[in-house]
């Protein structure tokens, strides 16, 4: 599903950099988050934004930043990366809608980051 | 806490068996459950939700309150079901957070 895309797709940078992932859709979707994949621990949530004007801490926050440019647009940064930051780092959408169950979460691409 | 457990990092099994994907919770309220599915090369996606109850590429999940679990199914195998398959919960109705299992591999061999 090429609605939600994520740049760059890989990036090896070394410790101490400042880094921002992208990450954009054409959904149509209020909804956005980061997520970070790795081996043995699942996805767990970073960042998520409920509009433009609505961001809120996920389960690991720290040492990550995000902004939410416009609707359409999330993006994650990593002041000072680390090495354990290393991971696959994926953001996803949702509608917000009326209903009051969860709605389906769509995912991008992935991101690989490699902190050296 | 909130928590989902997935116990197994690798199921392997061959064409034609049964598969079962386990997936335990804890949360004291009335949670939703899902089971999202990544398969090689592709994103991350819904497969199905309690909710919904319906059967998707002939697996199945009933949510267990009793025993917190919400396991996946299939009776017959397919090599195409190879892939990453990740229990998610959705605690709070509407929030659209998210917390995932570990995540489990379903290997299945010809």
């Amino acid at each position: 599903d090429a609605d939600v895309t994520q740049t760059p797709r890989n990036r090896i940078t070394k410790t101490g950099k400042r880094i921002m992932l992208e990450c954009s859709q054409t959904k149509g979707h209020d909804r956005m988050y980061w997520y970070r994949q790795d081996p043995g621990l699942g996805l767990r949530l970073i960042y998520y934004s409920f509009d433009v004007k609505d961001i809120n801490k996920g389960e690991i926050s720290d040492g990550y930043s995000v902004s939410r440019q416009a609707q359409a647009k999330f993006s994650l940064s990593l002041e000072s990366a680390i090495p354990n930051q290393t991971a696959l780092y994926f953001c996803a959408t949702s509608d917000s809608g009326q209903g009051i169950h969860t709605y389906e979460q769509y995912f991008g691409p992935g991101t690989r980051l490699t902190v050296t | 806490a909130q928590r989902v457990t997935q116990p197994e990092k690798l199921l392997s099994v061959f064409k034609g068996a049964p598969v079962e994907l386990k997936c335990n919770y804890s949360y004291s309220g009335s949670p939703e459950l899902f089971w999202y599915v990544q398969y090689s090369r592709q994103r991350l996606q819904l497969l199905l939700r309690h909710i919904s109850r319906e059967s998707i590429k002939g697996f199945t999940a009933d949510l267990n309150k009793g025993e917190t679990s919400f396991h996946l199914k299939k009776p017959f195998a397919q090599e195409e079901d190879s892939a990453m398959y990740y229990c998610a919960l959705s605690a709070t109705s509407n929030t659209g957070k998210l917390i995932f299992g570990q995540g489990t591999t379903l290997q299945v061999k010809p």
